[in-house]
């Protein structure tokens, strides 16, 4: 079946400097889909990509999709104490990947 | 408010007790699912289902039933639990399986099996 990784599993950062997440998958996403757990929390909802190539950008978050459709990533501008989480993609039928970890010092 | 409610929060439990962990939305979602949560392990499929009287096996489905009688609720049921289904677990809703418009997670229920 299909499988999403997601690369690193845990990232510590500086405030202030930018933090990047991947996400693989085995199988071509008919569309891909990141959501963000604070501690202690549940997943809530970011955004989803679905066209080949497409980037989208929520304030200090970029996120790609890649031209084969197989992968995306996540990336966040100068990292704030607020950024703290995990964020998980996730593919067809809410697959998830396994998660990265974001601690932020501040 | 459009939510997905579950409860308990938490529950300490003991081995083979049968529990009902129950789920319910109130968006006229037709997707619902649900999900454990492990360290180290993220979030993981035990069963979803498409629409009432639809489900299906997710990824780590043993151990666990799901009834979907209702549009609106989808309870997740252990028969008898074990120490190795202590975890974080969530409900999960969307308007379609493509969740084009994304999924909305319940708080999460924390069982702990003794």
């Amino acid at each position: 079946g299909q499988q999403v990784m997601q690369i690193p599993q845990y990232q510590h950062v500086q405030e202030g400097e930018d933090f990047t997440t991947y996400c693989n998958s085995s199988t071509t996403l008919s569309n891909i889909q990141w959501y963000k757990q604070r501690p202690g929390g549940h997943p809530v909802f970011l955004i989803q990509l679905v066209k080949s190539g497409e980037v989208k950008k929520q304030k200090r978050l970029t996120f790609q999709f890649g031209e084969a459709k197989k992968n995306s990533s996540l990336h966040i501008t100068a990292t704030q104490t607020t950024d703290v989480g995990t964020y998980f993609c996730a593919g067809w039928k809410l697959i998830f990947g396994q998660g990265t970890e974001l601690s932020v010092k501040p | 408010e459009a939510q997905v409610t579950q409860n308990p929060r938490y529950l300490i439990t003991v081995t083979g007790k049968k529990l009902t962990v129950t789920c319910s939305q109130n968006m006229n979602h037709e997707y619902m699912s649900w999900y454990r949560q492990d360290p180290g392990l993220g979030l993981r499929q035990i069963y979803y289902s498409m629409n009432v009287e639809v489900t299906d096996k997710g990824d780590v489905p043993e151990g666990y039933k799901v009834s979907r009688k209702e549009k609106r609720n989808f309870p997740l049921i252990l028969e008898s639990p074990s120490p190795n289904q202590t975890s974080l677990y969530f409900c999960a809703s969307s308007l379609s399986l493509t969740g084009n418009y994304g999924y909305t997670f319940g708080s999460g229920t924390r069982l702990t099996v003794v």
